[in-house]
């Protein structure tokens, strides 16, 4: 069974305190990695999809990389604006439906 | 393109009511997904569709749970007697390839 996790689930930074967020999965056949960031009382927003182990993507503040069990989600040098909930999902090579981690909880401070 | 939108934005009802959620996709996307989000589970998968038919309908919980497809712009799911468990965020989402979802706003459901 296709699973996902994600550490930690909740993380506090002062604005300009760089780290990164993980995601672990396990998948048959891995089409796609995908991260989202969420907002309070909205749908999950897209951010990346990653393919292949040692790809990397990167937009504004965050990059994303890729492993063959992991994912990592880096912020560089935060603002508050970045709180959000970041979501990790997979999609296997069974179907179009994905699985998703529990998110990791992210506030910035200023 | 108005995106993925889903009405009402907030339900409540009494247990044992009918509820009907409804989603318009964006246009020309040949997958809709209907995902229920709850803290205590996060988001999971109630069931999908790909040109109005139903392809994987696993998730969804019980018989009281229907969803329809009836045309290529509308869905609707449906509780039937609904249950304060069945309260969480239910969101509908179309699929881009390589781009993965586009999620609506969703319909928070409280049944009391």
């Amino acid at each position: 069974e296709d699973q996902v996790t994600q550490s930690p689930e909740a993380l506090r930074l002062q604005e300009g305190e760089s780290s990164s967020l993980n995601c672990s999965y396990t998948v048959s056949g891995l089409r796609g990695l995908f991260w989202y960031r969420q907002d309070p009382g909205k749908g999950p927003e897209f951010l990346f999809t990653l393919y292949s182990a040692g790809e990397e993507k990167e937009k504004e503040r965050l990059k994303a990389t890729l492993t063959k069990k992991e994912s990592f989600l880096h912020i560089t040098a935060p603002k508050p604006e970045d709180s959000a909930t970041y979501l990790c999902a997979v999609q296997g090579d069974y179907g179009q439906n994905f699985v998703f981690g529990p998110g990791t909880r992210l506030s910035v401070l200023p | 393109d108005a995106g993925v939108i889903q009405s009402p934005r907030h339900e409540v009802t009494e247990m044992g009511q009918e509820v009907t959620l409804r989603c318009k996709p964006i246009s020309g996307h040949d997958y809709l997904f209907w995902y229920r989000q709850t803290m205590m589970r996060g988001l999971e998968l109630l069931i999908y569709f790909n040109n109005n038919v139903p392809i994987d309908d696993s998730g969804m919980p019980e018989d009281r749970f229907s969803a329809k497809m009836p045309n290529a712009s509308f869905s609707t799911l449906k509780i039937q007697p609904s249950e304060p468990r069945d309260s969480a965020v239910y969101f509908c989402a179309t699929l881009v390839q390589d781009y993965g979802y586009t999620f609506g706003s969703g319909t928070r459901l409280t049944v009391v």
